[in-house]
This record gives structure tokens, sequence and C-alpha cells, in this order.
């Protein structure tokens, strides 16, 4: 079964811009949630999607937005991009919404902006 | 949401048993407690997951005591590719509002020499 797969890998962004980043689960998943992982703050919670709908989201700006598809796959926006947003933005999904956090993760894209 | 609290870091020999405690005293009932591995520019990789007493599978074993308030993952003979960070997170289904603090805390960066 193929694993979670996140694209693109690899981004740089000016600071003021926007990027869209795209997560498609393990097949049969229907969580998927976000993270962004820094050297500082480590990794942190950024929302989670479950069969279309936001069901939590985490501490961060409204420039962090995110949506689901019917096919479970999962789009996180970021506008107005800050030097601070530059990290390592993760995807995970699971099979349902509850019963713990048994995730798979994707490699995740690294974004850097300048 | 249950704050974990893990060693910073271990060091250990190739061939030995390796136990990192994670400390979650305010966990909740709902809550599972689940470990993940993570090497540098990866995401993290899901071990383990237990809810109480002990879990096994073919890399891990999990020790939760009666009452809850930590557990311990057990690595059977590690090897020089077991050297990662290793997190303890403690969660379920999350109350779906905002500002869900599901976090992985620092995590434990296990060496292992030859």
């Amino acid at each position: 079964k193929a694993g979670v797969t996140q694209t693109p890998r690899y981004l740089i962004k000016t600071r003021g811009q926007q990027v869209t980043l795209s997560c498609s689960p393990i097949s049969g998943h229907r969580s998927v949630s976000w993270y962004q992982q820094t050297p500082g703050q480590g990794l942190q919670f950024l929302f989670e999607y479950f069969s279309e709908t936001q069901r939590n989201k985490g501490n961060f700006p409204g420039r962090f937005s995110g949506r689901q598809f019917s096919n479970s796959r999962s789009e996180m926006n970021v506008s107005t991009l800050e030097l601070g947003d530059s990290a390592l933005y993760l995807c995970a999904s699971r099979l349902r919404s509850d019963g713990g956090y048994e995730q798979y993760f994707g490699p995740g894209t690294r974004l850097t902006v300048t | 949401l249950a704050k974990t609290t893990q060693p910073i870091s271990m060091d250990s020999y190739e061939g030995q048993e390796v136990n990192i405690t994670c400390s979650h005293n305010n966990i909740a009932t709902n809550d599972y407690i689940t470990w993940y591995q993570q090497f540098p520019s990866q995401g993290p990789r899901f071990i383990i997951q237990g809810y109480k007493t002990k879990v096994t599978n073919e890399v891990a074993s999990l020790f939760i005591p009666a009452d809850r308030k930590s557990s311990t993952l057990s690595l059977p003979r590690v090897s020089l590719s077991d050297t990662a960070v290793y997190y303890c997170l403690v969660g379920d289904i999350g109350s779906g509002g905002s500002n869900y603090k599901l976090t992985f805390g620092k995590g434990t960066l296990l060496t292992v020499n030859p």
C-alpha cells in the first residue's frame, strides 16, 4: 500500500507571497493532519481534517488554512508568507479521527521563505 | 490535552535493550499513548500505540502502568540505525475546536554507539 505523499518536496518563496502544499493520504485513510516542524518550536499541530471537515485547529494565525477533498486528499495554504514560516511542513493520515494517534507521516515539504 | 515529559537524550550501545520513559501526569480517560521515531529531514514514523498494560509488536514494546501517568518504550537489542529522536504523544479525538494543543514535546535523542 502506498504511503503518504506530499508535493512539492522543496519550495522557495519570497516574503509576502502565498503557497499551497498538497498531501495524498494512504488509501482508505479519512483523517489528514498538518504539522509544522522547526528547530526552535519542534513539531506543532496546525489542523486536522476528517471527511472534508476541519475537526481540530492548532494555535496558528488565520494565514494558515486548509481543506480536504472528497477523495481525502488535502491542501494547506499559507498566505502573506513571513520569514518565520520557513519550516518542514508534514502531513499525516490515519484511518479514523479517534482511537489514538496511529498516524502515518509523509516526507514533508521543506519551505524556505526569503 | 496531556503534557508529556521525556529525557532530552540517552546513550546506548549496539545490542543493548533501551527503555525510554515518558511522563504524562494529566492523561485523560480517552487518551491513547503513541510513540514515534524520527530521523533528520524525514517525517516521524509510527512505532507503537497502547492504552493500558503492555503492547508488543515486531519492533518494540510499550509498558503502561495501571495509573497510566507514565509509559515506557522498550527497544530490544538496538543497532546503529536506531539512532533517532523518539517522541511520545498522548491524545485521542480532541475537542473539535480551535487552539487544540496537540504537541509532540521535545522528544528524546537516542544515540546508539558501536
